[in-house]
């Protein structure tokens, strides 16, 4: 079963505005949560993470949400650049594995 | 640095044949992974291991085995390759220590079974 979902496939946003991804997921021993950002012919990487504990995370230009009641979290980008144009994947850790979401790509123009 | 490092990059493989996905990672990361990402979709967990000598069942096992007799090796093994096994497959290696919970991914094996 898919216990981690992203529901939009693609978001499109301006240039300097901000880029909202959801993520919801089910299994509640979940413990960490994860964002990835992957481009064509290269495997994902690292963006930001969130244990289950807190509610929210910031890096820089990157925000991450996390409503455990509701079972959802959100990565914001602000402001999108051109260049955070990817697909973006959610991950879920109870450990020890990792589960992913089918991922948003976003498209940033400038 | 080089990180998790997956060869080959492509293959091609006929139906029924057998071939051995590497995977090596240099970082001394306990837990490792195997992934497989199809078109359009996410990336489904197929092996994970938590340590040398010790591996288990993902969502999506069936048709592929793994070893994991060395701390920095991950073989995936196909040994019957059939179309449904045509994807790209992402080895991946994490620490698994408090906050260091985030996974290194290679760069992929694209895979084509005809």
């Amino acid at each position: 079963d898919q216990q981690v979902k992203q529901n939009s496939p693609s978001l499109s946003v301006q240039e300097g505005r901000i880029s909202i991804l959801n993520c919801d997921y089910t299994n509640s021993m979940f413990d960490y949560f994860l964002w990835y950002k992957k481009y064509p012919a290269e495997g994902p990487t690292f963006l930001i993470s969130i244990s289950s504990i807190k509610d929210k995370n910031e890096d820089g230009r990157f925000t991450v949400f996390l409503n455990k009641s509701a079972k959802h979290l959100s990565l914001h980008i602000v402001p999108s650049q051109p260049g955070d144009s990817a697909v973006y994947f959610c991950a879920a850790s109870a450990t020890p594995d990792m589960r992913f979401g089918a991922g948003t790509r976003l498209t940033v123009k400038p | 640095n080089a990180g998790v490092t997956q060869t080959p990059k492509f293959r091609i493989l006929k139906i029924g044949q057998s071939m051995t996905l590497q995977c090596t990672q240099d970082m001394n990361h306990n837990y490792m992974y195997w992934y497989r990402q199809d078109p359009g979709m996410g990336l489904k967990l197929i092996y994970y291991s938590v340590g040398a000598g010790i591996t288990d069942k993902g969502e999506v096992p069936n048709g592929y085995n793994v070893s994991r007799s060395t701390t920095e090796d991950f073989p995936l093994r196909l040994e019957l390759a059939a179309p449904s096994q045509t994807s790209v497959y992402f080895c991946a290696s994490s620490h698994r220590q408090g906050m260091n919970t985030e996974a290194f991914f290679g760069q992929g094996t694209r895979l084509t079974v005809v």
